[in-house]
């Protein structure tokens, strides 16, 4: 059984850049939530994508934005990116009948550093 | 507004001794509870849900509507269980799960 994976796992991107984080789900698995944790919080819900839909969303701005390709495989893209996004970009995915919460299965994570 | 607060940052205990790690939420409809663990150099994993009612690794948690609670408690810590330490709350058909900041446990020989 593959674990989720995500790629890349560092990467340094300056103000108003663009970035395409990439998660691949475990097996079986057909959700994919998107969090950010910044350093010393916990995981920030940014949205969840169930069956290549947006299933919830948290308070974040439409620049971020996210993709669920057939596969169940997942995007998060961040536009004109801020110092502020500077993060740990977590991935997570899960098996749900109803596009609930279910258990995660967290990746190891993208880390993000905006200058 | 879902939310979640974990009043302790860092929590220290020695080997054999109990152990608490306090968790409350704030949500008005039919609550999803969950502990979640780090350990040192791994990634994010469940360490056990309120609808599993079940031990894992000598830990329980009971879910306290009326405290709205769900604290994890272990009678006997141990070295390996120095880890940090997330509460989380889900929903039922909805994807969001609000975590709390945490609580890093230490448990000292």
């Amino acid at each position: 059984e593959t674990g989720v994976t995500q790629s890349p796992t560092h990467l340094i991107k300056t103000r108003g850049q663009q970035v395409t984080l990439r998660c691949s789900s475990q097996s079986g698995h057909n959700t994919v939530s998107w969090y950010q944790q910044a350093l010393g919080q916990g995981p920030q819900f940014i949205f969840q994508y169930y069956r290549e839909e947006e299933n919830g969303r948290g308070n974040f701005p439409p620049r971020f934005s996210g993709l669920q390709f057939p596969n169940y495989s997942s995007e998060l893209n961040v536009n004109a990116l801020e110092l502020d996004d500077s993060a740990l970009y977590l991935c997570a995915s899960s098996f749900s009948s109803g596009g609930g919460t279910g258990e995660l299965f967290f990746g190891e994570g993208s880390r993000l550093t905006v200058l | 507004a879902q939310r979640v607060t974990q009043p302790e940052k860092l929590l220290s205990v020695f080997k054999g001794a109990p152990v608490e790690l306090k968790c409350n939420y704030s949500y008005s409809g039919s609550p999803e509870l969950f502990w979640y663990v780090q350990y040192s150099r791994q990634r994010l994993q469940l360490l056990l849900r309120h609808i599993s009612r079940e031990s894992i690794k000598g830990f329980t948690a009971d879910l306290n509507k009326g405290e709205t609670s769900f604290h994890l408690k272990k009678p006997f810590a141990q070295e390996e269980d120095s880890a940090m330490y997330y509460c989380a709350l889900g929903r039922a058909h909805a994807g969001k799960s609000t975590f709390g900041d945490g609580t890093t446990l230490t448990v000292k020989p």
